[in-house]
C-alpha cells in the first residue's frame, strides 16, 4: 500500500503566487487532514475533511483553500503566496472518528515563499 | 491554554540507556487519545505509540512504553536501551472524543532527542 501520497516533495514559489498541495491516500479513511509544521511550534492544523465533500477549518486556516471531491484526494490551495507560508506541510488521513484512530502522515512538502 | 505541553526542547542520552520524554496535556473529555509520533532526520511521521483514557494499562510497543499517570494528566514516552537510529524529534500528540476533538490530533511543540555513542 502506498499509505498516503504527498506530492511535491518540495517548492519554491514567489510571494503572490498560487499553487496547489496534492494529497491521495489508498486506505479509504474517511478523514483527512492538513497540517503545517514551524520550528518549536509542533504541527497545526489548517483544514480538515469528514468525508467527500466535508471540510472545515483548523487552528491556521487563513490564506489556503481546500475541497473534498472524491474519498482519496485532499488538495490544499495556497490562494496567494506569502513568506509566511514558509513551511513543512503534511496532509494525513485516519480511518474515522474514534479516539482511538490514530493518523497516518505523508512524507511532508518543504515550501518556500520568496 | 496549550492542551499538550512538552517542557523539553532537548534531550540526550547514551547508547543503550534509557530516556523519559515528558508530556502532560489538559482536556475536560473523558474519552481520549494519546499518541507520540517519531520524526527523524529525514522529516517523516512515524506513529510509535497509543495510551487510551481507558485503558487500564500502560502501553508497549517493543522499546516504547508510555508512563501513563491520568490523575497527573501526564503521558511520558519510555525508550528504553537507547539506540543511535533513536536520534529524532518526538511529538506527543491528542484526539479528544467530543466537541469536534476527534476531527483533529493536538500536537506538543516536540523534543530533540540525541542518542550518544
Amino acid at each position: 500500500n502506498a499509505g498516503v501520497t504527498q506530492t511535491p516533495k518540495f517548492q519554491v514559489l514567489k510571494t503572490g503566487q498560487s499553487m496547489t498541495l496534492q494529497c491521495a491516500q489508498d486506505m479509504n479513511h474517511e478523514y483527512m487532514s492538513w497540517y503545517r509544521q514551524d520550528p518549536g511550534m509542533g504541527l497545526r492544523l489548517i483544514h480538515y475533511s469528514v468525508g467527500a465533500g466535508i471540510t472545515d477549518q483548523g487552528e491556521v486556516p487563513n490564506g489556503y483553500n481546500v475541497s473534498r471531491s472524491t474519498t482519496e484526494d485532499f488538495p490544499l490551495r495556497l490562494l496567494s503566496a506569502a513568506p509566511s507560508q514558509t513551511s513543512v506541510y503534511f496532509c494525513a488521513s485516519s480511518p474515522g472518528d474514534r479516539v482511538g484512530y490514530g493518523y497516518t502522515f505523508g512524507s511532508g512538502t518543504r515550501l518556500t515563499v520568496v | 491554554a496549550q492542551k499538550i505541553t512538552q517542557t523539553q526542547p532537548g534531550m540526550f542520552v547514551q547508547e543503550k540507556e534509557a530516556v523519559t520524554l515528558d508530556c502532560t496535556y489538559d482536556t475536560s473529555d473523558p474519552s481520549y487519545g494519546l499518541f507520540w509520533y517519531k520524526q527523524p532526520s529525514s522529516g517523516e511521521m512515524i506513529f510509535l505509540i497509543y495510551q487510551g483514557s481507558y485503558d487500564q494499562q500502560n502501553a508497549t510497543e517493543g522499546r516504547y512504553s508510555l508512563n501513563f499517570q491520568k490523575a497527573r494528566k501526564s503521558a511520558n514516552l519510555v525508550i528504553s536501551a537507547s539506540q543511535l537510529g533513536d536520534s529524532a524529534m518526538y511529538f506527543c500528540a491528542m484526539r479528544e472524543g467530543r466537541g469536534g476533538g476527534y476531527n483533529k490530533l493536538i500536537f506538543g511543540a516536540g523534543t530533540r532527542l540525541a542518542v550518544h555513542p
